[in-house]
């Protein structure tokens, strides 16, 4: 078991472009996130999957972002015609289960965005 | 609502003196609390959590973190730091709502020097 697998972990995009993240969970994980760390901040939720299932979208997430956990394993996150104000860290989590010893989950290394 | 204050945007302390990170949270719901380092470039790794029990809790890295309720503080300390201490750390309180959601603070960078 190598971790949380984040790819890519740079990305430089024109504004306008589309640009597509993966993560890749530790294996018998079942719970995912994806969270945004902007310069000189901590990180914000943006999205939750059990399974397959997307549980809960932040209001961060605007409709140009989606993302998909097709098999319940591995996630992608997509941002169309991306902004200036799109450039972070895009980091994923993942955790088993719920309940007190669950929480504290696993970061990925993370994705960096630069959209220029 | 959940929120996250952490005290300091930057610490700097001497080698081998005592780190002191502090953290002030909100919570509507009984508080499970976290710290997280973070090493340029990199992603976050769990140094210590309280969910229920000790409030002294003893995390990686010679880390140890109180829970105190009465001050709804969470500080992190170390006796003693070492160079590679160097890092940003995070105080985070779980969300309400359910489904292991985190909100965290701002970060504390802690510079160490010789």
């Amino acid at each position: 078991d190598t971790g949380v697998s984040q790819d890519p972990r740079h990305k430089i995009t024109k504004r306008g472009q589309n640009v597509t993240f993966r993560c890749d969970p530790i294996s018998e994980h079942n719970r995912l996130y994806w969270y945004r760390q902007t310069l000189g901040q901590g990180p914000e939720f943006l999205t939750y999957f059990q399974n397959e299932a997307q549980l809960e979208k932040s209001r961060l997430l605007s409709d140009r972002f989606s993302a998909e956990r097709p098999k319940g394993s591995f996630s992608t996150l997509e941002i169309q015609r991306t902004e200036q104000g799109d450039s972070a860290m895009y980091l994923c989590a993942s955790s088993l289960g719920g309940g007190a010893r669950n929480y504290g989950y696993t970061f990925g290394s993370g994705t960096r965005l630069t959209v220029v | 609502a959940q929120s996250v204050t952490q005290l300091g945007s930057h610490v700097s302390v001497s080698e081998g003196a005592l780190v002191l990170l502090r953290c002030n949270y909100s919570s509507s719901v009984p508080p499970y609390l976290f710290w997280y380092v973070q090493y340029p470039n990199q992603g976050l790794q769990l140094l210590l959590k309280y969910t229920t029990g000790a409030t002294l809790v003893k995390g990686i890295n010679g880390f140890e973190a109180e829970f105190k309720k009465s001050e709804t503080s969470f500080h992190l300390t170390k006796p003693s730091a070492h160079m590679s201490d160097a890092a940003e750390y995070f105080c985070a309180v779980r969300g309400s709502g359910g489904y292991n959601k985190l909100i965290f603070g701002a970060g504390t960078r802690l510079a160490v020097h010789p």
